[in-house]
């Protein structure tokens, strides 16, 4: 299974909505993850199963989506989230894992 | 809390075998809920999956790597390991261990901060 991500990058202002778009190849329900890496840290999960907030992430970010499209919301960029993210899927069979390229969120 | 920490060489040659090792602290290696990978980050580039390893023993590999790769725990060190043979300079990248848990969430939830490995001779 292939994910595609959209758009490969995108400047911002603080307090701007911003939503960014993981597509899988084939149906994948909702095994869908959300990362934001920061330049020289280990990626950060946000929210897994494509819409379940990871303990202790901010409520500005958001999932949704099933199937094929799923996207990352968040409501109102604030400075600490410019940042890389990545969607990743865990296929059951075959087992695998598979990231996303990446959409790069900068300062407009 | 739970801690994962890489350690091993940072500088390989090409053609030889890459050796690394995740310490886990604060938690067993040997949950059931769990299993434990390598993933991998060239200079400016995303994030590429290695393989995973239950406490079991139980493995599996990217297919582009998975000639090439070794995964192996050490339940009473609370360790995993990665070894990665051949290695060119395509090699060369950040090297994360994570926790990958398979119960809900299917992601991995907790990483180590990583290790440049780089291949030169």
């Amino acid at each position: 299974i292939q994910l595609t991500q959209s758009p490969s990058s995108l400047s911002a202002s603080v307090g701007d909505r911003v939503t960014i778009t993981c597509r899988a190849s084939q149906g994948i329900s909702s095994y869908l993850a959300w990362y934001q890496q920061k330049p020289g840290k280990a990626p950060k999960l946000l929210i897994y199963a494509a819409s379940t907030l990871q303990s202790g992430v901010p409520s500005r970010f958001s999932g949704s989506g099933s199937g094929t499209d799923f996207t990352l919301t968040i409501s109102s960029l604030q400075p600490e989230d410019f940042a890389t993210y990545y969607c990743q899927q865990l296929n059951s069979y075959p087992p695998g894992v598979t990231f996303g390229p990446g959409t790069k969120v900068d300062i407009k | 809390q739970l801690q994962l920490q890489e350690s091993g060489p940072g500088l390989v040659k090409p053609s030889e075998t890459l050796s690394l090792t995740c310490t886990v602290s604060g938690g067993s290696i040997s949950s059931s809920s769990y299993y434990w990978g390598w993933i991998r980050q060239p200079p400016g580039k995303g994030l590429e999956w290695i393989g995973s390893i239950y406490y079991s023993g139980s493995t599996y590999y990217n297919p582009s790597l998975k000639s090439r790769v070794t995964i192996s725990v050490d339940t009473s060190k609370n360790q995993f390991s990665l070894k990665l043979s051949s290695v060119t300079a395509a090699d060369t990248a950040v090297y994360y261990c994570a926790r990958l848990e398979q119960l809900d969430a299917d992601a991995f939830d907790i990483w180590g901060q990583g290790t440049m490995v780089t291949v030169s001779s």
